[in-house]
């Protein structure tokens, strides 16, 4: 069964640099055609799409947050890694990982985020 | 930056039929996809490609897309739809998601 994981600290302080680690199995970030990206949701809001790596180690990036943000993978480890740099208190929120599919060949128009990790909630507070 | 508005809540009738929109510029021309979100639970997608189900998912789920306007529609409505709904669609090589809308089954 295929599944994702998110870990980090659940409270970071203002100013502070977050690392948050996505671990998945049963596919590789090796593997031609996968991808994963990192979503967000503050408490009670909408989700917002943050940054994506792909197998090939391209790389996107939310246009309001890509001075802040850097994603990387471990394929030896199954694992993709978000930092996000000089958090404040308006980043507070679920931070999700999740595998992109269903790409019929373009994934950056057709692809859909078919498998979600349980998420893991951040609080940004001194 | 490209945007897509959904209506913040929508109410509907155990067996009635609920419509839910999305709203974009020339959203036709994309693909919209579609994300179903319970209190205290992960998104899980309902519809990808404007109207395709994955697998596992009910046959009372479809969608389309047309002009500047997507649509998730849920006919027979059950108890066990009420949720948040979300859209999604790529512009460029970015994601955008809708605002969410309140499924509220009365």
């Amino acid at each position: 069964q295929v599944t994702l994981k998110e870990s980090g600290p659940a409270l970071v302080n203002p100013t502070q640099t977050l690392t948050l680690t996505c671990t998945f199995s049963e596919f590789s970030l090796s593997t031609s055609g996968m991808r994963v990206s990192w979503i967000r949701q503050p408490p009670g809001k909408a989700l917002e799409w943050l940054a994506h790596i792909d197998w090939n180690d391209d790389k996107l990036y939310s246009t309001s947050l890509t001075t802040r943000v850097t994603i990387s993978k471990d394929t030896s480890r199954n694992q993709v890694v978000l930092t996000m740099t000089d958090m404040d208190p308006v980043d507070t929120a679920t931070y999700y990982c999740a595998r992109l599919a269903y790409c019929g060949g373009d994934c950056y128009s057709r692809g859909a985020f078919d498998l979600w990790g349980q998420g893991t909630m951040v609080t940004v507070s001194a | 930056s490209y945007e897509v508005t959904q209506p913040p809540s929508v109410s509907v009738s155990p067996g009635q039929a609920a419509s839910i929109t999305c709203s974009g510029d020339k959203l036709g021309d994309k693909f919209a996809c579609w994300y179903q979100q319970k209190p205290g639970q992960s998104p899980v997608l309902v519809i990808y490609q404007d109207s395709r189900r994955p697998s596992g998912i009910p046959e009372r789920f479809s969608g389309s897309n047309s002009g500047n306007t997507a649509t998730l529609t849920i006919s027979g409505t059950q108890a066990v739809d009420e949720a948040d709904y979300y859209c999604q669609a790529w512009d460029s090589t970015t994601v955008v998601f809708g605002g969410g809308t309140k499924l509220t089954v009365l």
